[in-house]
């Protein structure tokens, strides 16, 4: 089972900036929070992905609370190929019993012109 | 970020035949690669692990010898649908993790009509 709580959807206006999110109120201390998405018909693109500081790179940023129970994605200035479904996603270190991949439902962003 | 393919994109097949589905990772060695089903307004759900060399291990609930998977080099995993009927039709996703890291990048996805 997922991990993770996400919204249903969102909306976001074309140029502004897009919030996203997750709560993971049961994650371990070895679990890391991947953030993916999936545009339509297409398979799930990596994003970024952090353990308890926040992250940034060149598509997105990721924000942990301290207590690391949730995190928000952030996409800068939103555009219209940034539509898609957002998935927030616990994993577990590397050769783990939880170092798989579980897809919730995800948030469905919704970019507006 | 890493590059993976799968082949074929879109495949119709008739009810009883067996389709396979290739998944390639091109600029890197995927030791453990993974095979997702999605179907229409769903999430993806993990069909199985596979690890270079040795047998794939199933979720629960997905029948081994229907979906036959090989990892036979650490750059091609190939899923098998045997006997396909027309509820295997679905979205099928591969993805592969790397040598150097954790991170797990995913094919375009090949889409099955079992007719």
């Amino acid at each position: 089972d997922a991990k993770t709580t996400q919204p249903t959807s969102m909306d976001c206006a074309e140029g502004r900036a897009a919030n996203l999110p997750c709560n993971h109120s049961t994650i371990s201390g070895n679990e890391y929070v991947y953030w993916y998405r999936q545009i339509h018909s297409q398979g799930p693109q990596y994003i970024i992905h952090g353990l308890k500081n926040n992250e940034t790179n060149e598509m997105a940023s990721l924000i942990i609370t301290e207590d690391r129970k949730s995190s928000t994605l952030i996409l800068p200035h939103a555009t219209l190929r940034d539509t898609a479904v957002y998935y927030c996603i616990v994993k577990g270190v590397y050769g783990g019993a939880t170092n798989k991949l579980i897809f919730g439902t995800g948030t469905l962003l919704a970019v507006q012109p | 970020g890493a590059v993976v393919s799968q082949h074929p994109s879109w495949v119709i097949c008739k009810s009883g035949t067996s389709v396979k589905i290739e998944c390639r990772s091109l600029d890197f060695q995927a030791t453990t690669m993974f095979w997702y089903r999605q179907f229409p307004k769903q999430s993806l759900m993990l069909m199985a692990t596979s690890n270079e060399g040795s047998k794939a291990t199933y979720e629960q609930g997905v029948e081994k010898d229907k979906f036959l998977i090989n990892h036979a080099s650490l750059t091609l995993s190939t899923l098998t649908v045997t006997s396909a009927h027309p509820e295997d039709s679905s979205f099928y996703i591969c993805s592969a993790r790397s040598l150097a890291g954790d991170t797990q990048y995913f094919g375009p996805g090949t889409r099955l009509t079992v007719l």
